[in-house]
């Protein structure tokens, strides 16, 4: 699975849009981009992904560049709760045992 | 949406004793099942890939004999700390995908303090 480097630490004011970066410049072709986040002492949740054009759902918008060499996660309208660790993860989509690798992630907190 | 249960979320126990961890699929099978271990301050790692009808997948430098997995049935896959010692308390989180071309979706964990 491809690398991706992200920024160790964010800060976000509340109701403000938080916009995390990351990079994965050698991205292959068929290699999706995922974002989960982890909640201090929780599990990973899943927030989105997308292969080549941007998404959007109901928690966050991701955005992958042209080129798919990198992309960037939105939070439109950063709450306290969104105050967590935030991965962004590539991986091919073929069958279950599909593994996920994680980085180190962002650390982003959101502030009042 | 899918739903992967982790039970206990809390376990402590003296060095020397084994430890089980459950991971269940509540509404769907798994065919494969994920189990991960965090470490204060770091990322998830990857310990081995768990296969329904079959043997673990592990990853590099993790025992097989200490970290004893078994998935007998497509909603249930559990995860024996051998013998137990403080070096081995940390964060254990299992995951598990719906279909394939679907995310995984991870337990809420289990905190394992050997004492």
């Amino acid at each position: 699975d491809a690398k991706t480097t992200q920024p160790t630490s964010m800060d976000c004011a509340e109701g403000r849009a938080a916009n995390l970066p990351c990079n994965h410049s050698t991205i292959s072709g068929n290699e999706y981009v995922y974002w989960y986040r982890q909640i201090h002492s929780q599990g990973p949740q899943y927030i989105i992904h997308g292969l080549k054009n941007n998404e959007t759902n109901e928690m966050a918008s991701l955005i992958i560049t042209e080129d798919r060499k990198s992309s960037t996660l939105i939070l439109p309208h950063a709450t306290l709760r969104d105050t967590a660790v935030y991965y962004c993860i590539v991986r091919f989509n073929t069958g279950t045992a599909s593994k996920l690798t994680f980085g180190t992630g962002t650390r982003l907190q959101v502030t009042l | 949406g899918a739903v992967v249960s982790q039970h206990p979320s809390w376990v402590i126990c003296k060095s020397g004793t084994s430890v089980k961890i459950e991971c269940r699929s509540l509404d769907f099978q798994a065919t494969t099942m994920f189990w991960y271990r965090q470490f204060p301050k770091q990322s998830l790692m990857l310990m081995a890939t768990s296969n329904e009808g079959s043997k673990a997948t592990y990853e590099q430098g993790v025992e097989k004999d200490k970290f004893l997995i078994n998935h007998a049935s497509l909603t249930l896959s559990t995860l024996t700390v051998t013998s137990a010692h403080p070096e081995d308390s940390s964060f254990y989180i299992c995951s598990a995908n719906t279909y394939s071309n679907q995310p995984q979706h991870f337990g809420d964990g289990t905190r394992l303090s050997i004492l």
